[in-house]
């Protein structure tokens, strides 16, 4: 199976909203709600901030949100900040013979 | 605090082994499946393996089915990743991960893996 398709890059100003998309198949994104999202910044350990498409885990700022329709998930950051600009990772469970993917991750300057 | 502490990554030449070690704290191990995920320089991130709480179930990823093979020991906390044929395009950072509602909620630091000869 392929990775899940992200955008590369991304850039927006503080204070605005950036949506990232992440698109699989049937296979994958959409027959199971079970995409989780990653923050990671340079030099760091990935961190996870979307399960199970649309949660938050404790203490995840409520500017993240997730969601799904179709093939498609996304992620919403609303009001950027700058510790915001990371590299964000999309992961979605795939069946038994392979059952994770992800994303190839998409970049965020945040200008 | 959940702590994951990797161990093990190093030089190896192309063709060579290496075992890679996990050592978990600050949670009941034995109640969670874990999995290796790495990340090659400059590159993203691609799952490797997942085993079971009870090591009942194991995956692979098909890049190294075949080569590598997890293992865990409850009574020591530990997940291991024995890597064997060892090629250019495994050379990477090694992360090991605890599973929460398929996702992957904790992490640790990495362990580096560099293939040359």
């Amino acid at each position: 199976q392929s990775a899940l398709t992200q955008p590369a890059s991304v850039s927006r100003s503080p204070g605005q909203s950036i949506t990232i998309s992440c698109t699989g198949s049937r296979s994958d994104v959409g027959s199971y709600n079970l995409v989780s999202w990653y923050q990671q910044h340079p030099g760091k350990a990935p961190k996870l901030i979307i399960y199970e498409t649309t949660k938050r885990p404790s203490g995840v700022s409520n500017r993240f949100s997730g969601s799904k329709s179709g093939n498609t998930a996304s992620l919403t950051i609303s009001g950027l900040q700058g510790e915001d600009e990371a590299d964000y990772y999309c992961c979605s469970y795939a069946g038994r013979i392979t059952p994770w993917l992800f994303g190839g991750g998409t970049k965020l300057t945040v200008l | 605090e959940v702590q994951l502490l990797e161990s093990g990554g190093g030089l190896v030449q192309p063709g060579g082994s290496l075992r890679l070690s996990c050592a978990a704290s600050g949670f009941t191990f034995s109640i969670y499946a874990m999995a290796w995920v790495r990340q090659a320089p400059g590159r993203g991130l691609e799952w490797v393996s997942a085993m079971s709480d009870d090591g009942g179930y194991i995956y692979y990823a098909d890049s190294v089915k075949g080569r590598f093979t997890i293992s865990r020991d409850n009574s020591k906390n530990t997940l291991y990743l024995q890597m064997n044929s060892l090629r250019a395009d495994d050379a990477a950072t090694y992360y090991c991960a605890q599973e929460y509602d398929s996702a992957w909620q904790n992490w640790g630091q990495g362990t580096l893996v560099t293939v040359s000869s």
